[in-house]
């Protein structure tokens, strides 16, 4: 069974502050994506790696795909009270189903 | 225009009544799934649809029928609910069933069912 786990499960923070969050199976992934879930809302996608070690930014959000395809992670850097969400990492197994993990839960304080 | 609008947005019922809950898409994508988000927030498939045929039915009681009139469209009915049902149904699309990496989802705002 093809499994995803995130840590931590739950992270409270200052604005301003940096952190990372966590994806990781014993499965290779041919690609991970990364969502953010806001309260009431779908998740929202934000990026997808593709390739062992590749690094994408988007503005403040760091994200990189493991040099084996196994692992992400996520580092936001000067947390902002907008980046309050659950941040959900997502593959695709092999029987093209796509599998998420169980997510992170930001909460940045003002 | 919403991409993937869902109704209703909450829904509160007894147990044993019979519920459908309704999804559109209108991105012009392929392929629509039924996911449930349990308390925990654990988002889990449940079924996939590829232009209207069934090609994802994961372990979900018989209770539960998806039906797809056409691509645009993708329906959940539930029979005979159960107070375990109660979770968050996410209705999504993508613009085909996971070929090339873009298989990004859109998801819609969600179904809370209240099963009572």
């Amino acid at each position: 069974t093809q499994l995803l786990e995130q840590s931590p499960q739950f992270l409270s923070i200052q604005e301003g502050e940096n952190l990372t969050v966590y994806c990781n199976s014993s499965s290779v992934f041919s690609s991970l994506q990364w969502y953010r879930q806001e309260p009431g809302e779908g998740p929202v996608l934000l990026v997808t790696v593709v390739t062992g070690g590749e690094v994408k930014k988007l503005k403040r959000l760091t994200f990189q795909f493991g040099d084996a395809r196994k692992d992400s992670s996520l580092h936001i850097t000067a947390a902002q009270p907008g980046d309050t969400g659950l941040y959900l990492c997502a593959a695709k197994t092999s029987y093209d189903k796509v599998i998420f993990g169980p997510g992170t839960s930001l909460s940045v304080i003002p | 225009d919403t991409a993937v609008s869902q109704t209703p947005k909450y829904l509160v019922t007894q147990m044993g009544n019979d519920k459908s809950i309704k999804c559109e898409q209108n991105l012009g994508h392929d392929t629509m799934y039924w996911y449930k988000q349990d308390s925990k927030k654990f988002l889990k498939i449940m079924f996939s649809y590829n232009n209207k045929e069934l090609i994802i039915n994961e372990t979900v009681p018989n209770r539960f029928s998806p039906k797809s009139p056409d691509k645009a469209h993708l329906n959940l009915h539930i029979n005979s609910l159960e107070l375990g049902d109660s979770a968050v149904y996410f209705c999504a699309s993508s613009p085909s069933r996971g070929g090339g990496p873009n298989y990004g989802y859109t998801f819609g705002s969600g179904t809370r069912l209240t099963v009572v």
